[in-house]
């Protein structure tokens, strides 16, 4: 597609279940992000993928959160033992590289923990 | 580290008035400077951007914005706004060192166009 696609659009899980949201980048672009939404707030950096590795996890919660790449392209955002708290809208982006200016940014994945 | 600061949450403003959406920054490195636009129920969309080079830039649907570095801030102006413009705007930096790092957004501006 010519956007970055993000499924689901919205996801509803109880507490501590597992979830994996998915980002299929534009073709082409290195780098990846994923972002948090919280209600009321601006989106919070998580973690920066170039390739397939994290080059940034600085902003990851804890550890029940994870992500991989693992062929450079699609990622998935892994959350274990979901809480409450981890309500919010999951954020895509993708840009061209290091150095790259411009991201690009999917409608997100609206997850609610119940 | 960098952080946004967006002084209102809610901005109000008649059909065809200008308006202004105030954004403030700080770092302890050169930034670049964006704000996004994200309409109901879409994702975020780039509007300008600030690099280097003049401190005023224009961006898209007729907005611009203006780079002070004294006063560390990066305001968003429109001199005529209509009811399509009604939407939230993040303000955003990243550090300008060449890596693609991620964005630090503000909490965002909310800007209700009245009739």
């Amino acid at each position: 597609g010519a956007g970055v696609s993000q499924t689901p659009s919205n996801k509803v899980t109880e507490k501590g279940k597992y979830v994996e949201l998915r980002c299929d980048p534009i073709s082409g672009h290195t780098a990846l992000y994923w972002y948090r939404q919280s209600l009321g707030q601006g989106p919070e950096f998580l973690i920066y993928f170039q390739g397939t590795g994290a080059a940034d996890d600085s902003g990851l919660p804890n550890d029940r959160f994870f992500a991989v790449r693992p062929e450079g392209s699609v990622s998935t955002l892994k959350i274990q033992r979901t809480e409450r708290g981890d309500s919010a809208v999951y954020l895509c982006a993708s840009s061209l590289g290091a150095g790259n200016t411009e991201a690009f940014f999917g409608q997100g994945t609206r997850l609610t923990v119940v | 580290a960098q952080s946004v600061t967006q002084l209102d949450s809610q901005v109000p403003v008649f059909e065809e008035a200008p308006v202004e959406l105030r954004c403030n920054y700080s770092s302890s490195v050169s930034v670049y400077l964006f704000w996004y636009v994200q309409y109901p129920n879409q994702g975020l969309q780039l509007l300008l951007k600030y690099l280097s080079g003049s401190t005023l830039v224009k961006g898209i649907n007729g907005f611009e914005a203006e780079f002070n570095k004294s006063q560390t801030s990066f305001h968003l102006r429109k001199p005529s706004v209509h009811i399509s413009d009604t939407a939230e705007y993040f303000c955003a930096v990243s550090p300008s060192g060449g890596g693609a790092d991620g964005l630090t957004f503000g909490k965002g501006t909310h800007l209700i166009i009245q009739p």
